[in-house]
This record gives structure tokens, sequence and C-alpha cells, in this order.
């Protein structure tokens, strides 16, 4: 089955840097690739996604990336705000197998002010 | 659009108890509404997928006499915790896909998350 490797598990950064997170992930097959905020106590909340048909996606200050030969792709934050502090996941799926989400471990994303 | 809402928000119960946990999609149809559970600071793990009309489909590992998932209509998903155990303590998340979302039908939009406690 699949699985999804996140990295890094914490992250803090300066307020105003870019963040980056990474993912790998191992079936080839996998074609949709959403990332979920969480905050302390709350459900996921879906900030962007992709399929495997378009490389690189942004809205706003966000953005990600897939390379689907080496079977990875990452999440790009730019000019991180306090209120961007919160658990990151990564999650792949294949949309014809029924869109099971597989997530990754998650990464602590702390900015600092 | 698109909001998923759970209730109760938190339950603690005592061990050997029924336990419901309601998961609604207010403004959207779902066929398809998934059940996960999230120990703390943990990942979220699939336990099952829940189809309309039909029974639930379950995740290896995850026992289907004990964790009750109904789907009575397009806008409703239940989880009963059966016979709760203090090891069942956890925060339980639903999701939903918006079937007539077009090319968005992929998205699953999670609900807030129901956090169990068994004493």
């Amino acid at each position: 089955g699949e699985n999804v490797e996140q990295h890094p598990s914490t992250l803090s950064v300066q307020e105003g840097d870019s963040a980056v997170i990474k993912c790998t992930y191992s079936d080839s097959a996998s074609n949709y690739f959403p990332w979920y905020k969480q905050e302390l106590g709350k459900g996921p909340q879906l900030i962007i996604d992709i399929r495997s048909n378009v490389g690189e996606k942004k809205d706003q200050r966000i953005a990600v990336t897939l390379n689907k030969t080496a079977k990875h792709f990452s999440l790009h934050i730019t000019e991180t705000q306090p209120e961007d502090s919160a658990v990151y996941f990564c999650a792949a799926s294949i949309l014809e197998g029924g869109n099971k989400l597989v997530f990754g471990a998650g990464t602590i994303l702390r900015v600092k002010s | 659009g698109a909001v998923v809402s759970q209730h109760p928000s938190r339950v603690i119960c005592k061990s050997g108890t029924s336990v419901k946990i309601e998961c609604r999609s207010l403004d959207f149809q779902a066929t398809t509404m998934f059940w996960y559970r999230q120990f703390p600071k943990q990942s979220l793990m699939l336990m099952a997928t829940s189809n309309e009309g039909s029974k639930a489909t379950y995740e290896q590992g995850v026992e289907k006499d004990k964790f009750l998932i109904n789907h009575a209509s397009l806008t409703l998903s239940t989880l009963t915790v059966t016979s709760a155990h203090p090891e069942d303590s956890s925060f339980y998340i639903c999701s939903a896909r918006d079937v007539q979302a077009g090319p968005r039908t992929d998205t699953q939009y999670f609900g807030p998350g129901t956090r169990l406690t068994v004493l």
C-alpha cells in the first residue's frame, strides 16, 4: 500500500521568511496530493492540492510542486506570518481507487515574530 | 460552502458504554464520507469509508463490530463506538466529498473532530 513520508517533523522560521515542507510517496499510481493545515483541537483544513497532471500550483503565498518521477511533492509558504503556525499534513491518494487519503506524519510549523 | 459538522465536539463516557458521533455535510451532498482517528501528536489514520445506502468499508485492523458506521442519507454518517474502553480515547474526525462539485469532487472536506475520552 501507499506510504507517505514527511519532513521535517518540526520547522521554526522567522516571520517573513519562507517555509518548505517535503513529502515522498511510494505508490506510483497515486495521482492526488492535498495539503492540510490543522490547528490545535480542530479538524484539518485543505490549503492547496495538486493532481498528477500538473507540476506546480500556486495560491497567493502558498505553492505546491510535484515531481512524479522522483515521487515527491513539496509545500512552499512565502512571507510567513504568525497565524501560519500550525501542523501541516501532506497526503496522497489514487482518485480512481476511492480517493482514500494516506497522510504523512505531519510538520509542526512555528513562525516566530 | 463545503462545510462539514460533527456532533458532539467532546464526549466523556464510562468504560463499557457506547457513544455515537454524527457527521453532517451542511451545504452539499456526500455519497462518500470517511472516518479517521487521530491520537495525540500523531497523524490521521483512516478507519473506514462510509458509502450512502451501503455497508461501510473498513481498513485493515479496524473492528467493524466495534466501530459501527451508518450512512443513511447523503448528508449524514454516524460512527458508534460500542463498548468503549480507555484505549478508544482519541480524536475522531470525519470527511466528506462533494459529489456535485465538478472538478472539485476529489476534495475531502473535514469536520472539526470529536474528542472522545473513555474513563
